[in-house]
């Protein structure tokens, strides 16, 4: 069975900071993780890693995939109050049927 | 812009009713699906259907069914409803090959009493 642990499961810092989201995971036949940011609502995409050590960026948020260790971190730097929000982690396995698998999520609070 | 819509965004039913949540997008996606949220559980696969009429059990299909009689519509049951469905019900939808770009619905929140 597919697993994706997500750790802190809740963080709190102040603005201006940087936080690093940790996101595991244990998949047959891995092809993807992805990460996701929910605020209210529904979930919505912000990467998707396929291969090792490749950086993807986008403004203040990164994110790098480890296929040895099995791991995946989003860095967020300078955060600012609408970061806050849930991050969720999610990988695809299973011979590529598109269906994914979701971590808990980290509750990331940004206090002003 | 991708439009993922549910029918409702509260529902209160009683144990026992059979529960009806729609999905609807209108960017002719192959791909649906159902989740369903729980605090310190994230988000669990109920279903998903990668075409008309088709359908695949996800993580935890017991106690629900789908239909996909129309490509744009995504429909998961409840036959009869009990309290541990209480949840917040997710939708999704992507295009076949893309299932990075999962767009979601805004949520069904349903309690069961």
């Amino acid at each position: 069975e597919d697993k994706v642990v997500q750790s802190p499961l809740s963080l709190v810092v102040h603005e201006g900071d940087t936080v690093t989201l940790n996101c595991s995971y244990e998949v047959t036949n891995f092809r993807s993780l992805l990460w996701y940011k929910q605020e209210k609502k529904a979930p919505t995409f912000l990467f998707m890693l396929t291969s090792s050590g490749i950086e993807k960026k986008s403004g203040r948020l990164s994110s790098i995939l480890d296929k040895k260790e099995l791991f995946s971190i989003l860095n967020i730097t300078a955060t600012q109050t609408g970061d806050s929000a849930v991050y969720l982690c999610a990988v695809e396995g299973n011979f590529g049927n598109e269906k994914l698998t979701f971590g808990t999520g980290t509750r990331l609070t940004i206090i002003p | 812009d991708v439009k993922v819509t549910q029918s409702s965004r509260y529902l209160v039913k009683r144990t026992g009713e059979k529960v009806f949540l729609e999905c609807v997008q209108d960017m002719d996606h192959e791909n649906m699906f159902w989740y369903r949220q729980d605090p310190g559980l994230g988000l669990r696969l109920i279903y998903f259907s990668y075409d008309v009429k088709m359908k695949e059990k996800g993580d935890i299909p017991e106690g629900y069914s789908v239909s996909r009689e129309k490509k744009e519509r995504f429909s998961l049951i409840l036959e009869s409803a009990s309290t541990n469905q209480t949840s917040m019900y997710l939708c999704a939808s992507s295009l076949q090959g893309h299932q990075e770009t999962q767009y979601f619905g805004p949520g069904t929140r349903l309690l069961v009493l």
